[in-house]
């Protein structure tokens, strides 16, 4: 009964390699996530959807591309995979509307990308 | 720019100690601050969630304050155990998006 499950949950690839990363929740919510955490642990927004529509897109790059086939899935693909690239991706959801944030995102395990 | 800063970075105390974990924000327009636990390989975990409007939210042996006009949190454990060591995350809310603090690393020696 996982509420937030991304796949893979390891990934290493090679420079230049295109993958996509795949999350799913199952509590119901409106609003989904994807977040960065690279190697100094720090943790940044990249996009969030609400209902299949893009919220929030920050300054990443647009080799990331983001697809919400319905509002219980959030996929990541990235093209042309750079050794930058390697951290830790973390998919979230919450019951969050398109206004100010007011209720708590559930987090999945997350996936680890080394490009190599 | 918005930015938030944890600190200590490091923690390590006996078990049984009470003990603060600070959290402090250049950006007073918040619209609300959450504290989260990562534990090594996995995901987070909300531990709490403080609004604006709020000055504290309680759970179990966790007290979390919030004080706006200076910026500042607090998360506060009571009898420490073992099982509470971990990465501790502050993440503060503005608009619709969570700014996070580099998180404080707590081991609890039994």
């Amino acid at each position: 009964d996982t509420a937030v499950s991304q796949t893979p949950k390891y990934l290493v690839t090679q420079m230049g390699n295109d993958k996509s990363i795949k999350c799913e929740q199952n509590l119901g919510h409106d609003t989904m996530y994807w977040y960065k955490q690279d190697s100094k642990k720090f943790l940044k927004i990249m996009f969030s959807y609400n209902n299949k529509e893009l919220i929030i897109n920050e300054t990443v790059p647009n080799r990331f591309s983001p697809k919400s086939p319905d509002k219980a899935h959030l996929n990541l693909h990235i093209n042309s995979l750079e050794l930058g690239d390697s951290a830790v991706y973390f998919c979230a959801s919450s019951q969050q509307g398109r206004g100010p944030l007011r209720e708590t995102q559930y987090f999945g395990p997350g996936t680890r990308l080394l490009v190599l | 720019k918005q930015e938030v800063t944890q600190i200590p970075a490091a923690l390590s105390v006996p078990e049984g100690e009470n003990l603060v974990l600070n959290c402090s924000f250049t950006d007073s327009a918040i619209y609300n601050l959450q504290w989260f636990r990562q534990d090594p390989g996995k995901g987070l975990t909300s531990l709490l969630l403080i609004q604006s409007s709020q000055r504290e939210q309680t759970s179990g042996r966790l007290n979390a304050s919030l004080d706006k006009s200076s910026g500042r949190s607090t998360l506060y454990i009571a009898a420490s155990q073992p099982g509470d060591s971990a990465t501790y995350l502050c993440a503060v809310g503005y608009g619709n998006k969570l700014v996070f603090g580099a998180g404080t690393i707590l081991r609890v020696k039994s």
